[in-house]
């Protein structure tokens, strides 16, 4: 299975939207309603933020929000904040028992 | 709640075994599927397999398959991850999370991570 495909690094002043795209097949991304987003900040374990493409869990700020449009999903930071600068993953089911995860995004606040 | 503690650093010679150890409190323990994930220094995350720990069934990545092997003792709700062969690409931290009550395919905990460093 081939890592999902994400930008290097992302950037965006305060209060400002990014997005990030994480691109897939249709035997990951496009076949399953499995996506989900992590926010990793250094030297510390990731952290759900998205599940299920566009779900949010409890807990997490309605500024992050997530989509998907055939093999590409995309998380969504509304309102950039300092917090959120952070390395951003996604995952997905990728069938036959397996997930995938994406190659990761760097977020800089400028 | 829920808490993932993962045993010490290891530092492990090429061509050598390294075992992780989860210990999982706060919930069902074999109500829910666990997932081993490594992250290399400075690289993305790599999802390395699961395990049912119910009936101790396994699905590896295809890459590590013939080297990794998850385990579970159900009597002290402790998982367990081994590589073998070790190489100098096997340092990482390695984590096992928690699949999610909604779908064994989500992580929604993670434990704290095992850093294993492959070194002559």
């Amino acid at each position: 299975q081939s890592a999902l495909t994400q930008p290097a690094s992302v950037s965006g002043s305060p209060g400002q939207s990014i997005t990030i795209s994480c691109t897939g097949t249709s035997s990951d991304v496009g076949s399953y309603n499995l996506v989900s987003w992590y926010q990793q900040h250094p030297g510390k374990a990731p952290k759900l933020m998205i599940y299920e493409g566009s779900k949010r869990p409890s807990g997490v700020s309605n500024r992050f929000s997530g989509s998907k449009s055939g093999n590409t999903a995309s998380l969504t930071i509304s309102g950039l904040q300092a917090e959120d600068e952070a390395d951003y993953y996604c995952c997905s089911y990728a069938g036959s028992s397996t997930l995938v995860f994406g190659t990761g995004t760097k977020v800089t606040v400028l | 709640q829920v808490q993932l503690v993962q045993s010490g650093a290891e530092v492990k010679k090429p061509g050598a075994s390294v075992k992780v150890s989860c210990k999982a409190s706060g919930y069902t323990f074999t109500s829910y599927y666990m997932h081993w994930v490594r992250q290399a220094p400075g690289q993305g995350l790599e999802w390395m397999g699961i395990i049912n720990p119910s009936g101790g069934s396994t699905s590896y990545a295809q890459k590590f398959q013939g080297r990794v092997t998850m385990t579970r003792d159900t009597s002290t709700s402790t998982v367990y991850m081994e590589l073998s062969s070790l190489r100098s690409e096997d340092t990482a931290v390695y984590y096992c999370s928690l699949g999610s009550s909604l779908e064994r395919w989500l992580i929604d905990y993670w434990g704290q991570g095992t850093l294993v460093t492959v070194s002559s």
